[in-house]
């Protein structure tokens, strides 16, 4: 079974530019959370997505928003990019409930110039 | 609000002695709480969870976890430490009355030295 894929995997923008970045789940999984990586601040939890819906988000500002397709894969989008945008951000999978477990993907490295 | 401390950035013991990497949480309802594992340039893979049941719960490579509800504690533990569990360690929470909100702990670095 295919893993959680992420594309781009690398992105180089300047300040001010938008960007979308795209996840597509473990056939099956409908639920997809993401997360921004950076090395001071650890994984901070973005929004997570079930079913279409956004179920809970994490405390970033508003230029961070997302969506979730009828087939699970999801979007993120950052517009008005910061320096402090910089970072790791991954996506994962899980099959259904809270209770399950998640898949990561290898996440998509931006950088803001 | 839910969170999750890993009070150690690192931990390091010798090839075959027994390793404990430390997780404590808070959350409002019941706890379902995760283990994962960070190897470099490689993406984060789910090692064990918790979600009710026997106290002792066993994972991947060898891994087990003890939850403790009094001290609110979720520690990784491994008998035999190898130069292969050197890697990046995150303790995750979710609360079931928060749906769909997972909280990571900052990471603590496993160096297991030969």
């Amino acid at each position: 079974k295919a893993g959680v894929t992420q594309t781009p995997r690398y992105l180089i923008k300047t300040r001010g530019q938008q960007v979308t970045l795209s996840c597509s789940p473990i056939s099956g999984h409908r639920s997809v959370s993401w997360y921004q990586q950076t090395p001071g601040q650890g994984l901070q939890f973005l929004f997570e997505y079930f079913s279409e819906t956004q179920r809970n988000k994490g405390n970033f500002p508003g230029r961070f928003s997302g969506r979730q397709f009828s087939n699970s894969r999801s979007e993120m989008n950052v517009s008005t990019l910061e320096l402090g945008d910089s970072a790791l951000y991954l996506c994962a999978s899980s099959l259904l409930r809270d209770a399950n477990e998640q898949f990561f993907g290898p996440g998509t490295r931006l950088t803001v110039l | 609000a839910q969170s999750v401390a890993q009070p150690e950035d690192q931990v390091n013991v010798a090839e075959g002695n027994p390793l404990t990497v430390k997780c404590t949480y808070s959350v409002s309802g019941n706890p379902y709480l995760f283990w994962y594992v960070q190897y470099p340039n490689r993406g984060l893979q789910f090692l064990l969870k918790y979600i009710t049941g026997d106290n002792l719960v066993k994972g991947s490579y060898g891994f087990e976890a003890e939850f403790n509800k009094s001290q609110t504690s979720f520690h990784l533990k491994k008998p035999s430490a190898l130069v292969s569990d050197s890697a990046l360690y995150f303790c995750a929470v979710r609360d079931i009355t928060n749906a769909g909100k997972s909280t990571f702990g900052d990471g603590t670095t496993l160096t297991v030295k030969p």
